[in-house]
Order: C-alpha cells, then structure tokens, then sequence
C-alpha cells in the first residue's frame, strides 16, 4: 500500500487563484513529519513547509499553508495568490518517527501545477 | 557556490561506459543522499551517507557504486547501465540529528542521465 498519495497528477489554476494540493498518508506511527517539495523544471527541489504530528497549529510559510487533519490523514498545501512562478511539480513526502527509518523520507508521486496568465 | 552543486547536468552513455556523477554540499552538513527520479514514480532512495558512513543501500544494484569520501563530496560511480537506468539523479545533504524528524534535506539540481 502506498504510504503518501497524491490524487492529482496535474492542475491548471488561474493566476492569482488559490489552489489546493491534496496528499493523504499512512503510518502507524504516532510521531512524523510531513513535507511539501516544490520542483521547478530546472530540477532542484526546493523545500516548502514542514508539519510535525504533534504540532497543534497548522504550519503556515508566506504564501503556504499546510492543512493538517490528522484524524483524516491528510496534509493539503494551501497556495495562496497563485503566482506564474508557482508553475511547478508539487510533492508530499513523510518521515516516520522510528530510528531506523530516521533518514528516509517517503515521497508521493507529485502533482504538477500549472498557473495560467 | 553556495548549497548542493551536481556535475554534470546532463550525461548521455553507452551501457558499456564507465562514468561519474559528482554532489557537493556547502552548508556544512553531515548527511548526504543520492536519489534517483524516474519519470511519474516516487523518488527512490538509492544511498546515504552520515558522516561519511554508508548508512542507507536501498536494493540498488551493483553497478551503481557511491563513495563519500569527505563530508562535502559525494559520488555515485556508474558502470554497464540499462536503458531504464535513465532518469534525473539528485543528490541531497542535511544536518542530521538522531530522532529529529524535521532534518530539512537540500537538493542540487540533479543530472539527467540518458544511458542508450
């Protein structure tokens, strides 16, 4: 079973809208962190936000926000104000809280957004 | 040169070939990672380095062969590829801390690798 899914493989969102990127995860453990990723056509991934289950309040960077429902696990990116720049693919990723997974993060397959002018 | 450096950016080679890729990290980090990217999969976890011990082989074959040998480079070494080896290779660092899960990773911009 996959551990991260994100349902959309692509989006086309007017400029300036905000968009919505769903990812789901799943875990047994109690303690995790969750990343989004954004990777232009130039390749590098850039990181984006960060939330840590037991973190109460949503996390929140600039124009990103993370939509944390962990009953639900889910972990939508929130993009507000959609820019042209924001044209990109989109990943989820999770880190598990055991040790001996420490260094693993488990990616979902990505969602590639593109904002129209 | 600032963050993670990759060379080259693009390499096309033949599956008798013996090449390099080469990461270079500049934020003092002391983990660094090789990925490999295929087209509309996850990104796959090839190895990782923590203090320039390999600490993660996730099943990668042998002809692909990673040598850290301090704790700014990294290289993953390729000999008698497949074609279905072709994909962007990225390399990443982190500042890695036992049993924190935030541990950010930096990625360098990735080589596209065509093996014909």
């Amino acid at each position: 079973a996959q551990k991260i899914t994100q349902t959309q493989p692509g989006m086309f969102v007017q400029e300036k809208e905000a968009v919505t990127l769903d990812c789901t995860y799943d875990t047994s453990d109690q303690s995790y962190g969750l990343f989004w990723y954004k990777q232009p056509s130039s390749g590098e991934m850039i990181f984006l936000i960060y939330q840590g289950s037991y973190d109460e309040q949503n996390a929140t960077e600039g124009r990103y926000s993370l939509n944390f429902q962990k009953a639900r696990k889910s972990a939508n990116l929130v993009i507000s104000a959609s820019q042209l720049g924001d044209s990109a693919m989109y990943f989820c990723a999770m880190r598990e809280g055991r040790f001996y997974s420490n260094y693993q993060l488990i990616w979902g397959a990505g969602t590639k957004l593109i904002i129209k002018p | 040169e600032t963050g993670v450096t990759q060379t080259p950016r693009h390499l096309v080679m033949g599956m008798t070939n013996k090449k390099s890729l080469k990461c270079e990290q500049h934020l003092g980090h002391n983990a660094m990672y090789w990925y490999k990217q295929s087209a509309k999969k996850p990104l796959e976890l090839m190895f990782v380095y923590s203090l320039e011990e390999r600490v993660e082989n996730n099943s990668v074959p042998s002809r692909f062969s990673p040598e850290c040998p301090n704790s700014s480079h990294l290289f993953l070494h390729l000999h008698t590829l497949q074609p279905e080896d072709s994909a962007l290779y990225l390399c990443a660092s982190s500042q890695w801390r036992l049993a924190d899960l935030y541990n950010e990773q930096f990625f360098g911009p990735g080589t596209r690798l065509t093996v014909l």
